[in-house]
C-alpha cells in the first residue's frame, strides 16, 4: 500500500525566518506526482505546489519550494520568509494510480505551522 | 471562475439517519472526487466520479454512496448514520481524471449526535 508520512506533528517558526517541513512516501511505481497542500482554519485546502517525478529540477513557487530526493523518497517543503498567513495544516500527498487512468490523493496526517510574530 | 461549492457548510443529524451532501465542480471540470477528514484518521479518499460513472472508490463501507449528474455536480449520500461518521467531508474537483491539480471545496462538516 502507499504511505505518506509527516514526522513532523507541530512545528512552529518566527514571522520572516525559514523553515522545512518533511514528508517520505512510499511506492513502487516511477512516475508520480506528489503535492504539498495548506489547509489554514477555514478549512480551505489549498494547493501550494506539486512535483512531477520524473522531473529532477524541484519545484518552486515564489516563497514556496520543495527538495525532491526521488531515490531516499523524500519530499519536503520550505517556506521562506515565513508569513502570519502562512500558518496552517499542510498535508503532503501523492497521487496514486488506482487503474483504469483512475487516480486518488494519499495524504500524510499533516503539519500544523505556527508562525510567531 | 467560481471555485468548488459545497452545500450545506454544517450538519448536524442524529445515529440511523440518513444525510446527502453537494458539490459543485469548477465550472469545466469533470472529475469529482470526495474525502473524509477526521482527526483520527486524517483524510481518506470516499470515491471519485468522471462523466456520471464512479471510477474509483476508497475502503468505506456500502453506507457510503454517491452520484454525479450530468451538469458535474455530485451528491454524496450516507446512511444509517453513525458517530464515528462525524467528520468534514472535502470535494475536490479536476478537469480530467482526478487530474494532476486538485482544487478543494470549504468542505461539509458533519456531526452525528
Amino acid at each position: 500500500a502507499q504511505t505518506v508520512t509527516q514526522s513532523q506533528p507541530e512545528m512552529s517558526v518566527q514571522e520572516a525566518e525559514t523553515v522545512t517541513l518533511s514528508c517520505t512516501y512510499d511506492t513502487s511505481e516511477s512516475d508520480y506526482y506528489l503535492f504539498w497542500y495548506k489547509q489554514p482554519p477555514s478549512r480551505q485546502m489549498i494547493l501550494v505546489i506539486r512535483q512531477e517525478a520524473y522531473k529532477q529540477q524541484n519545484a518552486t513557487e515564489n516563497r514556496f519550494s520543495v527538495n525532491f530526493q526521488k531515490a531516499a523518497k523524500s519530499f519536503s517543503l520550505k517556506i521562506s520568509d515565513s508569513q502570519l498567513g502562512d500558518a496552517a495544516m499542510y498535508f503532503c500527498a501523492y497521487r496514486v494510480s488506482a487503474g483504469a487512468g483512475s487516480y486518488q490523493l494519499t495524504f500524510g496526517k499533516g503539519t500544523k505551522l505556527s508562525v510567531i510574530p | 471562475k467560481a471555485g468548488v461549492t459545497q452545500t450545506p457548510r454544517y450538519l448536524i443529524k442524529t445515529r440511523g439517519q440518513q444525510v446527502t451532501l453537494s458539490c459543485s465542480p469548477i465550472s469545466g471540470h469533470r472529475s469529482v472526487s470526495w474525502y473524509q477528514q477526521t482527526p483520527g484518521q486524517g483524510l481518506q479518499f470516499l470515491f471519485e466520479y468522471f462523466s456520471e460513472t464512479q471510477r474509483n472508490k476508497g475502503n468505506f463501507p456500502g453506507r457510503f454512496s454517491g452520484r454525479q449528474f450530468s451538469n458535474s455536480r455530485s451528491e454524496m449520500n450516507v446512511s444509517t448514520l453513525e458517530l464515528g461518521d462525524s467528520a468534514l467531508y472535502l470535494c475536490a474537483s479536476s478537469l480530467g481524471l482526478a487530474g494532476y491539480e486538485q482544487f478543494f471545496g470549504p468542505g461539509t462538516r458533519l456531526t452525528v449526535l
